[in-house]
């Protein structure tokens, strides 16, 4: 079955704790991309990665890491999480960028910081 | 101003009801407009895609986009309670850049038997 598989679904921690939020897709994407949902907000991309190694700045980066080493997998990193990095995040795959195609959607990270 | 307006609800409707969900944008090089569709406690999935002005239908939905408005719009004939979730409208330059899709804050519906 294609999807897209985020890990893990809850997590609450610390302000200031390192965490690390895996994706992974199966459908050999090339493309792939953070977002976090915030009530009113809707979703924003935190950062995205056209191919293996390739990793750029959506519109909200500031505090987040990401890494590409395999095409499969896209973690999102917290290096110092704080309060207002609580939120609803998901990850997406795609293609291609080509807006032709579809982004797949995982189904959800909830991350509260304390 | 949001580059997508979107209402964010509630939107209570009676089952079998014809409901009308829109979104109001202010990029006008914005060329592909997607509406998904997305249940409590999951992710967002791609209900309907159309590129540039016109209408589109898929079975109950239909999806219409007025470019010369810079609106959209997302209509559901005889809406189920099946179809209670949060819609998001999204679009998306035509620039295989990689921040590839602009979304609305999304409109929840309900759906009452």
């Amino acid at each position: 079955e294609a999807q897209v598989t985020q890990n893990p679904r809850y997590l609450i921690t610390v302000t200031g704790k390192k965490l690390t939020v895996t994706c992974s897709q199966n459908m050999n994407h090339e493309y792939m991309s953070w977002y976090r949902q915030d009530p009113g907000l809707g979703l924003r991309q935190i950062y995205y990665s056209m191919n293996v190694e390739v990793t750029d700045k959506g519109d909200v980066p500031e505090g987040y890491k990401v890494s590409r080493k395999e095409k499969r997998n896209f973690p999102l990193i917290l290096e110092s999480p704080s309060p207002n990095q609580t939120s609803l995040y998901f990850c997406a795959s795609s293609l291609s960028t080509s807006a032709k195609n579809i982004q797949y959607f995982g189904a959800g990270t909830r991350l509260s910081v304390l | 101003q949001k580059e997508v307006e979107q209402d964010p609800g509630p939107l209570s409707v009676p089952e079998g009801a014809i409901v009308s969900l829109n979104c109001t944008y202010s990029n006008s090089a914005f060329q592909y407009f997607m509406w998904y569709r997305q249940y409590s406690r999951k992710g967002p999935e791609l209900l309907m895609y159309t590129y540039s002005s016109g209408n589109k239908e898929d079975g109950r939905f239909t999806a219409q986009v007025d470019k010369s408005s810079k609106y959209i719009s997302l209509f559901i004939r005889d809406s189920q309670p099946s179809d209670s979730a949060t819609y998001l409208c999204a679009m998306s330059l035509n620039n295989n850049a990689g921040n590839m899709l602009t979304f609305g804050g999304g409109t929840r519906l309900m759906v009452k038997p």
